[in-house]
């Protein structure tokens, strides 16, 4: 069966300090790949998706990026974190070029930007 | 792309089923609508999803009016367990073969004892 992993779970950066955050599926081949961002409170935005190594489509400008160095791993970063870059970061997986695969998310980093 | 309406939130005796509306008016003919569930502090959680078809899995059934402007997604017996926002989602489409879910503010459920 499939899994997937994120970590760390929590995590408090001061403003400025790099941010990695590494998400990785066991299971399945050539997944895409998702990462969202939950504000407290609110719904689930669409930060990044993949559909393969090193191919990034990115949702929304911002100060993080992310990368796909292997089939199953997906990395988000930052240089330099922002105090509005606090929040619930997800990962998700879903079966590559089916149209109604249905996503399936890891437990998350609760990251807090102090 | 399509739009979804929840009901805020939503109360449910423990064993009794708990149906929880959705109206998707602005769908279009290849949409799917999904459900997931996210409990405080975890990811969301896969539930069913359906086009046109009433569907049903070992956690919930999904029933899609014939319009297909709403659905009604039916935990049979309720536990506690099944305490969590409720999402009803229509996906779309994003490049090849990638999915963009996009999740509003769902429906709060809480069982009651």
């Amino acid at each position: 069966s499939q899994t997937i992993h994120q970590w760390p779970a929590t995590l408090v950066q001061p403003v400025g300090s790099p941010l990695s955050l590494e998400c990785t599926v066991e299971g399945t081949s050539n997944p895409n790949l998702y990462w969202y961002r939950q504000a407290a409170g609110r719904g689930l935005q669409l930060l990044f998706y993949s559909v393969g190594i090193g191919q990034i489509s990115s949702e929304v400008p911002q100060n993080l990026s992310a990368s796909r160095p292997q089939d199953r791993q997906f990395i988000l970063s930052s240089k330099k974190l922002l105090l509005s870059d606090s929040g619930f970061y997800l990962c998700a997986w879903s079966v590559w070029d089916t149209t109604n695969s249905p996503l399936h998310f890891g437990n998350g980093t609760r990251l807090t930007v102090t | 792309d399509a739009k979804t309406t929840q009901p805020p939130s939503m109360d449910c005796a423990e064993g009794r089923a708990a149906n929880l509306p959705c109206n998707h008016s602005t769908i279009s003919g290849n949409e799917y609508v999904y459900w997931y569930r996210q409990i405080h502090s975890q990811g969301p959680q896969y539930i069913i999803h359906g086009l046109k078809n009433n569907e049903t899995n070992e956690m919930a059934s999904l029933i899609i009016t014939e319009d297909r402007k709403s659905s009604t997604l039916i935990l049979p017996h309720a536990t506690l367990r099944d305490t969590a926002v409720y999402y009803c989602i229509v996906r779309e489409r994003r490049g090849t073969g990638a999915n963009n879910l996009f999740f509003g503010t769902g429906t709060r459920l809480t069982v009651i004892p």
